[in-house]
C-alpha cells in the first residue's frame, strides 16, 4: 500500500520563502509528484523528481530523497496567488504502472 | 490544444436517482483515470484504464459505481443508486502510459446527491 503524509495547513507571508514537506511509504516507488490545486479547480502539475537531487523551475524547486522517502516543495518570492493546496503524489510500480497516489494536500496561505 | 473535457460540471440530484459522469482525455492519451475529492479523504483513485482497459478498480467504493471507457476518446462513470455520501468531485485524468508522463486533470465534476 501506499502511505503519505503531508502537513495540513501551513501559512507564510508575501515575499518569503516556505518549503512543504512530503513523506511516503510505498512497496514501488517510481517518481514523485506535486501538484498546485487553487480551490474549485483541477490539480495542475508543478513537478516531477525520480531521483535523487532537486529539480528547479523559476521559483519553484522540489527535492528527493528516496533512501528517506522524503520530498519537499520550495516556493520562492511567495505572491498572493501562490495561496493553494499543494498535493504530493507517488507513483508507485507494485499496483499499476501508470497511476498516481495522492496525499491529502497542504493548504497554503500566503498573507501580506 | 483541448485539456480532459468532462460534463456535467455541477450535477444536484436526489437520493436513489442514476447519476453520469462523462470524459474525453487528451487526444493521444491512453491512460485515463477516475479520482473522486473530498475534504475528509483528499484526491482518491477510483478506476484507471490503459487502452480502453479497466486495469485496477480496487478504488470504486461499491456495486452502485460502475465505469467504461468504450474508445478512446470517451469514459463514463455512473453511480446507481446515488447516495448523500457519494456528494465530492469527481475528476478524470489523462496520461501517455509512460512511467514518466504526468497525468493531467479535467476540470471537475461537482455532485451534490440531496
Amino acid at each position: 500500500g501506499q502511505n503519505i503524509d503531508q502537513p495540513t495547513e501551513m501559512t507564510a507571508t508575501e515575499g518569503a520563502i516556505v518549503q512543504i514537506n512530503c513523506t511516503y511509504q510505498t512497496s514501488g516507488f517510481n517518481g514523485l509528484f506535486w501538484y498546485q490545486q487553487h480551490a474549485g479547480e483541477a490539480p495542475t502539475f508543478l513537478s516531477y523528481n525520480v531521483l535523487d537531487g532537486l529539480e528547479e523551475k523559476g521559483r519553484f524547486s522540489s527535492f528527493l530523497s528516496r533512501s528517506k522517502g522524503y520530498s519537499y516543495l520550495l516556493l520562492k518570492e511567495l505572491q498572493m496567488k501562490d495561496s493553494a493546496s499543494y498535493l504530493c503524489a507517488v507513483r508507485d510500480l507494485s499496483t499499476g504502472a501508470n497511476n498516481l497516489f495522492f496525499g491529502t494536500g497542504t493548504r497554503l496561505t500566503v498573507i501580506p | 490544444d483541448a485539456g480532459v473535457i468532462q460534463s456535467p460540471r455541477h450535477e444536484v440530484t436526489e437520493m436513489g436517482q442514476e447519476v453520469t459522469l462523462r470524459c474525453k482525455p487528451i487526444s493521444g492519451h491512453n491512460s485515463l483515470f477516475w479520482y473522486r475529492q473530498t475534504m475528509m479523504r483528499g484526491l482518491e483513485l477510483l478506476i484507471y484504464f490503459n487502452n480502453n482497459v479497466p486495469i485496477d478498480d480496487s478504488g470504486m467504493p461499491e456495486d452502485r459505481f460502475s465505469a467504461k471507457m468504450p474508445n478512446a476518446s470517451f469514459s463514463t462513470l455512473k453511480i446507481q443508486p446515488s447516495e448523500p455520501r457519494d456528494s465530492a468531485v469527481y475528476f478524470c485524468a489523462s496520461s501517455l502510459q509512460n512511467s514518466g508522463n504526468t497525468i493531467y486533470f479535467g476540470e471537475g465534476s461537482w455532485l451534490t446527491v440531496v
